[in-house]
């Protein structure tokens, strides 16, 4: 099947700090997804974005779907970000794979 | 409008029993995905019904099943319940398909002895 593989898998910063997480796939996606699952367990959707750009707030995402890799920004870092982050792809099976996640740890 | 409700919360079987997992959408979604994550496994999808019909499932035994109400509600089974289903199961509602915007319910945290 499918790989996903995420990077890094564990990130520290401090709040008000920067940061790019990655999402590479090992063949072809009909469907490409981010989540965040906080740390109480909760998860929740944050982009739909099978290629181009997307912005939400202080995230945005980026999907090169002909080099198999998505981009996860996360602009002035607040404790509230802290949390796993999911990538997930669809490829042309249509079940849905999951990556390992990618830990965030936002300090004050 | 109210979030998407799963029950029981927690639960605990042993080895052998069978366990169903209730989840109620947002009003008005039809599409439900259920999903199970494991500290080993990590996040894996089960399925995903669409107007009273599994559309797509996952790598999962037969062991595993579900179904969906009329009024969108799903429930999915597990039985012959081994030590490895202990797990946290998450159903996802959205309006049409996992292919937009998906929310997340609570999720019920099965631990099977």
């Amino acid at each position: 099947g499918i790989q996903v593989e995420q990077s890094p898998p564990d990130l520290i910063l401090q709040e008000g700090a920067n940061s790019t997480l990655r999402c590479n796939f090992s063949d072809s996606v009909n469907n490409l997804q981010w989540f965040h699952q906080n740390p109480w367990g909760q998860l929740i959707n944050l982009f739909y974005i099978p290629s181009g750009t997307k912005q939400n707030g202080r995230l945005s995402a980026t999907t090169v779907a002909t080099e198999r890799y998505s981009l996860l920004y996360i602009s002035s870092s607040q404790t509230t970000d802290s949390g796993v982050y999911f990538c997930a792809v669809e490829p042309s099976d249509y079940k849905l794979s999951f990556g390992a996640g990618t830990t965030v740890t936002v300090r004050a | 409008k109210a979030g998407v409700t799963q029950t029981p919360r927690y639960l605990i079987k042993t080895r052998g029993q069978q366990v169903t997992l209730s989840c109620s959408p947002i009003s008005g979604h039809r599409s439900v995905s259920w999903y199970q994550q494991t500290p080993g496994q990590g996040l894996q999808f089960l399925f995903e019904y669409f107007s009273e019909t599994q559309r797509n499932k996952g790598n999962f035994p037969g062991r595993f099943s579900g179904r969906q109400f009329s009024n969108s509600r799903s429930e999915m089974n597990v039985s012959t319940l081994e030590l490895g289903d202990s797990a946290l199961y998450l159903c996802a509602s959205s309006l049409y398909s996992l292919r937009e915007t998906q929310y997340f319910g609570p999720g019920t945290r099965l631990l099977v002895l």
